[in-house]
């Protein structure tokens, strides 16, 4: 069965540090690109970074640019997350997020075919 | 305040047919950006409706409908079921803030 588990949320103080994971199975992780997105509580999806499939290529989204970094390591199946300088306003549900283009040309606009649960991140003193 | 911007709000009775746009501008849609679709029930995965355009994933029934005109794009869902009360998203790239963008989404309620 493909899927994503994203773990490693919890409760973090105002401009702390925390680190997602995202465990990938099913399918040939090292050939899809990777990506996080969020839900704050009563917001909508925003988009927060995406890597390639050897990592040699990363986009982030202004709100977290030099505070979040994305990484992968194709040889365990794992996506991660590390988040620095917490704000309450990073306080959501944290998606990571397989890339699917039928094209070859898409990314980082790939389209996310496959979610994991998500994890919370509750930023808070 | 997204770049693409979504109804809020948008509602059916059961079997009626209702349309969700995605308005955009010249830095996304209209620069020929793909736009992917997303269907979204609290405490649930998003589940990808329609990717490029128009294209439906297998499994996802053929009420759901994607196009896309200009600097515009549209979802449309027939046959409208109680099931299909859900939060919905659309998806592109725009190249002056150079990364992917989301709607603002659309809460749509089938009366």
């Amino acid at each position: 069965e493909v899927q994503l588990v994203e773990s490693g949320g919890g409760l973090v103080q105002p401009g702390g540090s925390l680190g997602l994971s995202c465990a990938a199975s099913g399918f040939t992780f090292s050939t899809y690109a990777m990506h996080w997105v969020r839900q704050a509580p009563g917001k909508g999806l925003e988009y927060l970074s995406s890597i390639s499939t050897y990592g040699g290529d990363t986009y982030y989204a202004n709100s977290v640019k030099g505070r979040f970094t994305v990484s992968r390591d194709n040889s365990k199946n794992m996506l991660y997350l590390q988040m620095g300088s917490l704000r309450a306003e990073d306080m959501a549900v944290y998606y990571c997020a397989r890339g699917y283009c039928s094209s070859g040309r898409c990314y980082p606009n790939d389209a996310f075919d496959i979610w994991g649960q998500g994890t919370m991140v509750t930023v808070s003193s | 305040q997204s770049v693409l911007t979504q109804p809020p709000s948008v509602s059916g009775a059961p079997g009626q047919r209702v349309t969700i746009s995605c308005t955009g501008s010249s830095s996304n849609i209209g620069a020929l950006y793909d736009v992917h679709w997303y269907q979204h029930l609290p405490g649930t995965a998003p589940k990808l409706l329609i990717y490029g355009n128009s294209n439906r994933p297998s499994g996802v029934p053929a009420r759901f409908s994607g196009s896309k005109s200009g600097t515009s794009a549209s979802l449309a869902i027939t046959g409208l079921q109680a099931e299909d009360e859900a939060d919905y998203y659309c998806q592109s790239y725009d190249s002056s803030l150079s990364g992917v963008v989301f709607g603002g989404g659309t809460k749509l309620t089938v009366l």
